[in-house]
């Protein structure tokens, strides 16, 4: 049965970073990309960036460009979210979540994590 | 950045047939499969739909997708309380080269 489990929240002062943890299980983990999306408090879903597990490229959302890092350790099963420069208005539940199908154009699926909530106090 | 365009709300009564829609453009609905997540309070995202019209394995029957040309729709019939929750479409979006998601619909069930 495939999970992902995330790292616990997060609190960090404005411009830190915050690094978040997904461990997918259930899976070959190299066979499938994992997306980020993030939903600010009352907001709708917003997709952040994802690595292919396989060969580790990534392609980030634009509006993440110069701050986010993704990065995924295939011996681990693990992918890693790093976002620097942290702003209050980064305050959200960070979530990772594989992608629907292997090969291109693969949104999200049915498989997420619990979430991570990062808090940056204004 | 891209969003497709969902209307913030609807609603319906128990057993009634609710149809929320979904807007984009020949980057990402015109060129591509639509998704469609259930979103209940407090939890991840659940996959109701996937290829514009296919359901998982799980999903009732209730559920269905469709879409033409930019716009894509779900539909819910027979619909029960337990179906109150945001709905979100999205779709890959070739000039991002990731999904791009709707702003969510709230479905109320009156």
């Amino acid at each position: 049965q495939v999970h992902l489990v995330q790292s616990g929240a997060e609190v960090r002062e404005p411009g830190a970073s915050v690094k978040v943890s997904c461990k997918a299980s259930g899976y070959i983990f190299s066979g499938f990309a994992i997306h980020w999306v993030r939903q600010a408090p009352g907001q709708r879903l917003e997709w952040m960036g994802w690595i292919n597990a396989g060969d580790g490229s990534t392609e980030y959302s634009q509006k993440f460009q110069g701050r986010l890092t993704i990065t995924s350790d295939t011996s681990a099963s693990t992918a890693y979210m790093q976002l620097s420069s942290l702003r209050s208005e980064d305050t959200a539940l960070y979530y990772c979540a594989r992608a629907y199908c292997s090969g291109n154009k693969c949104p999200c699926g049915g498989y997420w994590g619990q979430g991570t909530l990062v808090t940056v106090p204004s | 950045q891209s969003v497709l365009t969902q209307p913030p709300s609807a609603s319906g009564t128990p057993g009634q047939r609710v149809t929320i829609s979904c807007s984009g453009s020949s980057s990402n609905i015109g060129s591509n499969y639509v998704y469609w997540y259930q979103q209940l309070p407090g939890t991840a995202p659940k996959l109701l739909i996937y290829k514009s019209d296919q359901r998982p394995s799980g999903v009732p029957d209730r559920f269905s997708g469709s879409k033409s040309d930019t716009s894509a729709s779900l539909a819910i019939s027979g619909l029960r309380s337990e179906d109150e929750a945001d709905y979100y479409c999205a779709a890959w979006d070739d000039s991002l080269s990731g999904p791009v998601f709707g702003g969510g619909t709230k479905l109320t069930v009156l």
